[in-house]
């Protein structure tokens, strides 16, 4: 079974400081990677997508995947009290032109002003 | 520009009662569709995902059932709801060939 796991916190900064959120992945043969945020009884929101090893800058968002450790995540600079809710990996295992995405279970982040 | 839109919102419904709920996605042709369980506690669960008007695979062994009558249109539907089919339903669309998912609002639904 494919399986995507996230430390489910909570992950508990300081206004200001370096969020940093990860993610494993068990499916060698994904290819696309995705970081959503979810507020509280809202729906997920995508903030980051990822498709190549290294890292990818966003604001003050960065995505890193290295898919030979099968591992991804999610730094959020200058962390903010907005930045409070659940970040959700997600990693495409679907196949040709079904992108099937399989969540983890999310990492609950507060940032404390 | 895109928009997608559930409804209803929030939903409370005896058990063994049906259910009907829809999702439609505005600015784009021939979206991929798709609907999510996110149970209390649990992670998002894939339950259908429709490629193209008619075009259903389902994913999860359930009393649930999906439709797409029209191209930007998805339906989630049951005879009889369980208590176990309460949680928060999440219509999501991506461009055909697209990885990226985008999810509707959501409709919180209570079986009682």
């Amino acid at each position: 079974q494919k399986e995507v796991e996230q430390n489910s916190g909570p992950l508990s900064v300081p206004e200001g400081a370096i969020a940093s959120l990860n993610c494993t992945y068990s499916d060698r043969g994904s290819q696309s990677f995705f970081w959503y945020r979810q507020y509280s009884g809202k729906s997920p929101e995508l903030i980051m997508s990822i498709y190549s090893n290294g890292d990818k800058e966003d604001g003050r968002f960065t995505a890193q995947l290295n898919k030979a450790s099968q591992y991804v995540s999610l730094l959020i600079r200058d962390s903010q009290p907005s930045d409070s809710a659940t970040h959700l990996c997600a990693v495409n295992t679907g196949g040709g032109s079904n992108y099937k995405l399989t969540f983890g279970k999310g990492t609950l982040l507060t940032v404390n002003p | 520009s895109q928009t997608i839109h559930q409804w209803p919102a929030t939903l409370v419904q005896p058990v063994g009662s049906p259910l009907s709920l829809e999702c439609t996605v505005e600015g784009t042709s021939n979206p991929n569709l798709y609907w999510y369980r996110q149970a209390a506690g649990r992670g998002l669960q894939l339950l259908f995902y429709s490629v193209g008007i008619g075009q259903i695979s389902s994913e999860v062994p359930q009393n649930l059932s999906a439709s797409r009558p029209q191209d930007r249109q998805f339906i989630l539907s049951s005879k009889k709801l369980l208590l176990s089919d309460s949680g928060f339903y999440l219509c999501a669309w991506s461009r055909t060939g697209g990885s990226e998912q985008f999810f509707g609002p959501g409709t919180r639904l209570t079986v009682l």
